[in-house]
């Protein structure tokens, strides 16, 4: 199993732009989660999904953000229009029972100049 | 209340020393304790974890111990070696919600 993937690695984006993360899960995950990495705030929760449906949005942190799951393979968290101190590493994370641990992705770094 | 606080925020650790890092919370709800290792460039891994109903959970050289009256946790690692320089970081989770509250972070490293 290829793990959790994701893509870009990096991003590089001017304020403004629209910036769109995915994510793969393992086959067979049916929670999938997107958290954010900074130095100040730790890992923060955005959101998750259970069998492709969001179940808790609260962490997502204004509506510049949103978040899908289309199919069971594949999520998207789009930020639009960034902004700088949205630079951050974001992660995906997908479980098969979400209570007892995490598969991470590698991250996706995000840069916003 | 919702809080994991963690500690040390760094720490240096001789090959073959004992690391200790320590967690806290103050929601007796939360009933799974995981410890996650991340190494740079790369997403949080799952390495341990225990729940309340034992005091002591022994994986290898990692070692949890909890103290359920205390409200506390901690992750020693035996025989420190450098590839465990690493970020370490503790969770909690309440059973029939599924969102981890993290610690801050422990940044280890060990000298060789």
């Amino acid at each position: 199993d290829a793990g959790v993937i994701q893509s870009p690695r990096h991003e590089v984006t001017e304020m403004g732009q629209e910036v769109t993360l995915r994510c793969k899960p393992i086959s067979g995950h049916d929670y999938l989660f997107w958290y954010r990495q900074t130095m100040m705030r730790g890992l923060e929760l955005l959101i998750y999904f259970n069998n492709n449906v969001p179940i808790d949005d609260s962490g997502m942190p204004e509506d510049r953000f949103s978040a899908k799951m289309p199919n069971a393979s594949f999520s998207t968290l789009k930020i639009q229009p960034s902004e700088p101190r949205d630079s951050a590493v974001y992660f995906c994370a997908s479980s098969g029972d979400a209570q007892y641990g995490y598969t991470f992705g590698s991250g996706t770094r995000l840069t916003v100049v | 209340q919702q809080q994991v606080k963690q500690s040390p925020q760094s720490l240096i650790v001789q090959k073959g020393g004992i690391s200790i890092i320590n967690c806290a919370y103050e929601n007796t709800a939360f009933d799974y304790f995981p410890w996650y290792q991340q190494f740079p460039g790369k997403g949080p891994a799952l390495l341990i974890a225990i729940r309340p109903d034992v005091s002591e959970k022994k994986e290898g050289r990692f070692t949890i111990s909890f103290n359920k009256s205390a409200k506390q946790f901690s992750l020693h690692i035996m025989d420190s070696q450098p590839g465990d320089s690493a970020t370490y970081f503790c969770a909690a989770v309440r059973s029939g919600t599924y969102k981890y509250i993290f610690g801050t972070g422990t940044r280890l490293k060990v000298l060789a």
